[in-house]
């Protein structure tokens, strides 16, 4: 079956500490794509980033980094010096069917205390 | 564009009461998505459409839901009769080229 493990439930830090988002996948697909989205506790899905099966450069942006293993199926997150307002519950989703649907894992709440 | 626009925000309505919820994807996307999300199941596909025919409605929990998308600016989601487990977070999302974006949500409570 194809589905998303997002093992950490919840994660605790404390500001400017760096935090690492796991996730693993299953698919059937030889070619697909893997996103994250943000959940702030306002409640909208913010798009943070789409990676392509074949690229499988890490990517940073500003205090975001995605490293992506293929071998391993895993598409981690990681936010480095993390700040209060990167509090939310992040999802990993890999899109499926050769098609842009996405099946969601059941998001990693992230709490940053100052 | 502003994006995907879901409505209404917030909808609460009595048990057996018909539902209509709202969705406009971005002008040109080609894929829409209807998804709910409740603290139980999560984040949960109901049905997708690809330019404006729906391709896999699987997720749809029972026969009470139904979508339509007339056309390429318009998809509602209906919930008749609605029942109190319905209560969620129904999210719309519009995509093009393999990258989804959501709308706001409607939090539907059903009493």
């Amino acid at each position: 079956a194809q589905k998303v493990t997002q093992a950490q439930t919840e994660i605790s830090v404390v500001e400017k500490e760096d935090v690492t988002l796991d996730c693993v996948y299953e698919t059937r697909d030889t070619t697909y794509y893997l996103f994250w989205y943000k959940q702030p506790p306002s409640g909208e899905l913010v798009f943070l980033i789409r990676r392509n099966s074949f690229d499988e450069q890490n990517e940073i942006s500003g205090r975001y980094s995605w490293n992506f293993q293929k071998s391993t199926s895993s598409f981690n997150f990681t936010i480095t010096a993390s700040q209060v307002v990167d509090s939310a519950v992040y999802f990993c989703a890999p899109s499926l069917d050769n098609t842009d649907k996405l099946i969601f894992g059941t998001g990693t709440r992230l709490q940053v205390f100052p | 564009d502003a994006g995907v626009i879901q409505s209404p925000r917030h909808e609460v309505t009595e048990m057996g009461q018909e539902v209509t919820l709202r969705c406009k994807p971005i002008s040109g996307h080609d894929y829409l998505f209807w998804y709910r999300q409740t603290m139980m199941r999560g984040l949960e596909l109901l049905i997708y459409f690809n330019n404006n025919v729906p391709i896999d409605d699987s997720g749809m929990p029972e026969d009470r839901f139904s979508a339509k998308m007339p056309n390429a600016s318009f998809s509602t989601l209906k919930i008749q009769p609605s029942e109190p487990r319905d209560s969620a977070v129904y999210f719309c999302a519009s995509s093009l080229g393999a990258q989804a974006f959501f709308g706001q949500g409607t939090r539907l409570t059903v009493v």
